[in-house]
């Protein structure tokens, strides 16, 4: 299993700009979601998906749209890029979203830079 | 929603034990995980406690009291790869997410 993936690994955005962060996992997990991390401030969800075809808001959604169409796939598309979304952004799956199955699987991350 | 308070960093020897400690305010409590974020990495999960009391799992434990809104992991043994970030992360009772503390930054030393 390659777990999580995320493309691209580092990103360059000028203001306004859009692009999909990509995120797939092969655990046949029903939970996925994605976080961002910012120096001092620790990881904070911005949308997560219970299932295909179902997703939700998290602590930080504003700026930011998700899609679910399939169990493996999770893209993040930042509508118009602000330097504000300067951060490191991590894409998890989980089996359950419950218990002991709540453990988050991360992927690698990536590092967006907006200029 | 969760309030989740960890300190922010400790040096500790190698070989050493060192205790970090994590406290919560929630509505609904309902598990708290452990993470270890090496820098520059993705959280690997240490640990998952919902009922009170220590699990214990090679040279980390995790103890949770959930009457006091409190947890800390314990490293025994301490080695240099034990340098990293450890993440608290509270689950609400009701909502599927996972509030994360901010981490607290262990630096071994020799």
């Amino acid at each position: 299993n390659a777990g999580v993936t995320q493309t691209p690994k580092f990103q360059v955005l000028k203001t306004g700009q859009s692009m999909t962060l990509q995120c797939a996992q092969d655990m046949n997990h029903e939970y996925m979601s994605w976080y961002r991390q910012d120096p001092g401030m620790g990881l904070r969800l911005i949308h997560y998906s219970v299932g295909a075809g179902i997703t939700d808001q998290g602590e930080v959604p504003n700026g930011y749209n998700v899609s679910r169409s399939t169990t493996e796939d999770f893209p993040l598309r930042l509508l118009s890029a602000a330097p504000s979304q300067t951060s490191v952004y991590f894409c998890a799956s989980s089996y359950s979203w419950s218990g002991r199955g709540y453990e988050q699987y991360f992927g690698p991350g990536t590092r967006l830079t907006v200029t | 929603g969760q309030n989740i308070d960890q300190p922010t960093e400790m040096t500790a020897t190698e070989g050493a034990i060192v205790q970090i400690n994590c406290t919560y305010q929630t509505s609904g409590f309902n598990g708290l995980f452990w993470y270890q974020q090496h820098a520059g990495e993705a959280p690997t999960f240490l640990s998952y406690n919902v009922l009170d009391g220590l699990e214990e799992k090679g040279r980390f434990s995790s103890f949770l009291s959930r009457s006091k809104g409190y947890s800390y992991l314990l490293l025994k043994e301490l080695q240099m790869k034990d340098s990293a970030s450890y993440l608290c992360a509270v689950m609400e009772e009701g909502n599927n997410r996972l509030a994360f503390g901010k981490g607290n930054q262990v630096v071994v030393i020799p």
